[in-house]
């Protein structure tokens, strides 16, 4: 396994356009997670999956965004409508849940989609 | 969700000296994680603490968890340039990360 892909790793658009991001996660993870972070700060939560299902959606997360696992395999985020303030890395990270062995709730991370909204 | 405060925001010292950096909430955690993200990159897993006063260490890296569970240290020994990033702690239950600390070691 070659760890967590994420493409593109760079993406440039106009505001208004809308975007999507891919995750490819290691295959044994059952969870999948994506994070927000700007210059300077940590990884802000935006949502997880458990296998296909879509477990938590963070309230600061607006109706632009989507997220989907269909196969609980890859993931996809899109964001609608883009805002220059949608400025960010996106990362992507997996984990197993509790109780599926060893190194469950250890995130591994991509190396996250460099999103620039002009 | 659990809120997690990182101090200090920056960093920037010398090679060879040593510093502690600081997690604190006002939540108690089953567990805490530490990890480290370097430019470019995304963050690694450093430690995991699990157990109230657990004292890890990783090399030149020694990991404390308080008693209460609320707070959590890293303190580096004789820095290296090679430390140099943003440390980051997490809670391991809910995944939510505090804002870091980003550390300069100068040669």
């Amino acid at each position: 396994d070659t760890g967590v892909s994420q493409d593109p790793r760079h993406k440039i658009t106009k505001r208004g356009q809308n975007v999507t991001f891919r995750c490819d996660p290691i295959s044994e993870h059952n969870r999948l997670y994506w994070y927000r972070q700007t210059l300077g700060q940590g990884p802000e939560f935006l949502t997880y999956f458990q296998n296909e299902a879509q477990l938590e959606k963070s309230r600061l997360l607006s109706d632009r965004f989507s997220a989907e696992r269909p196969k609980g395999s890859f993931s996809t985020l899109e964001i609608q409508r883009t805002e220059q303030g949608d400025s960010a890395m996106y990362l992507c990270a997996s984990s197993l849940s509790a109780g599926q062995g060893a190194g469950a709730n250890v995130l591994t991370f991509g190396a996250g989609s460099r999103l620039t909204v002009l | 969700t659990q809120l997690l405060e990182q101090s200090p925001q920056f960093l920037s010292i010398q090679e060879g000296e040593n510093l502690t950096v600081y997690c604190n909430s006002s939540s108690v955690f089953s567990s805490l994680q530490w990890y480290r993200q370097e430019p470019g990159e995304g963050p690694v897993l450093l430690v995991t603490v699990v157990t109230g006063g657990e004292v890890k260490k990783l090399k030149r890296l020694t990991f404390q968890f308080g008693d209460a569970r609320k707070d959590s240290s890293l303190h580096i020994t004789a820095a290296q340039t090679g430390d140099t990033g943003l440390y980051l702690c997490a809670g391991a239950q809910d995944m939510r990360f505090g804002a870091g600390t980003r550390l300069t070691v100068k040669p």
